[in-house]
């Protein structure tokens, strides 16, 4: 079954660039979540999207900003990057309320 | 604002016994979900089980099954039989009742890293 994808696997920026992380929903998936799991911690909600509208807002940086496209897939950006945005970025999709389906994840490290 | 809490930072359990993994949670909403997530070394989020708050019977997964005490607001995980490959970070996370069709975010607890002993 197809999963959720998200690229890149690995990111490794600088202090002060940007960069971008993109996921790809399950097929016929209508919610998109973002989620910030830094070094031992539990996953942190962002951002989440319903049907290219954003439903809900978390924790998210103002330095951070996302979006949802025509054909599902989302993408996180992120600018003025700091050391403490190195973390592990997970994108989970779900429809109709089902259980949200994660994929591997990004994981970023700023140096 | 609803709470899990995970008071077990890690646990052990010996191959092919039986572990409890303990998480309460606090919220004023009647409806809600409750699942368990499974992080591997490889940082994979891999859901487990799941349980609706309405439901009254607990949920079966196979060797996974849960014990949902709703009025003291306690979702604990049992895994039978434990295998090597059960050794893992277990999240306990909360997601409140959908509202207008609009996904609701999961709430994690700090987790509790389950060790298999051989």
């Amino acid at each position: 079954a197809a999963g959720v994808i998200q690229s890149p696997r690995h990111l490794i920026k600088e202090k002060r660039e940007t960069a971008t992380l993109k996921c790809y929903p399950i097929p016929r998936h209508d919610t998109v979540y973002w989620y910030q799991q830094g070094p031992g911690q539990d996953p942190q909600f962002l951002i989440s999207f319903y049907e290219k509208m954003q439903s809900d807002k978390g924790s998210i940086p103002d330095r951070f900003s996302a979006q949802q496209f025509s054909d599902y897939h989302s993408e996180l950006n992120m600018s003025s990057l700091e050391l403490g945005d190195s973390a592990l970025y997970f994108c989970a999709s779900s429809s109709r309320g089902q259980p949200q389906h994660f994929g591997d994840g990004t994981r970023l490290s700023i140096l | 604002a609803q709470t899990v809490t995970q008071s077990q930072p890690e646990m052990s359990v010996q191959e092919a016994e039986t572990v409890t993994l303990s998480c309460t949670y606090d919220t004023s909403e009647s409806d809600y979900y409750l699942f368990w997530y499974k992080q591997p070394p490889s940082r994979q989020m891999i859901l487990v089980i799941r349980q609706e708050a309405y439901k009254q019977q607990n949920a079966t997964e196979n060797r996974f099954s849960v014990n949902f005490q709703k009025a003291a607001k306690s979702f604990s995980l049992k895994i039978s039989d434990s295998q090597l490959g059960d050794a893992a970070m277990y999240f306990c996370a909360y997601r409140g009742q959908l509202f207008m069709e609009y996904g609701n975010k999961l709430v994690f607890g700090a987790g509790t890293i389950l060790r298999v002993k051989s």
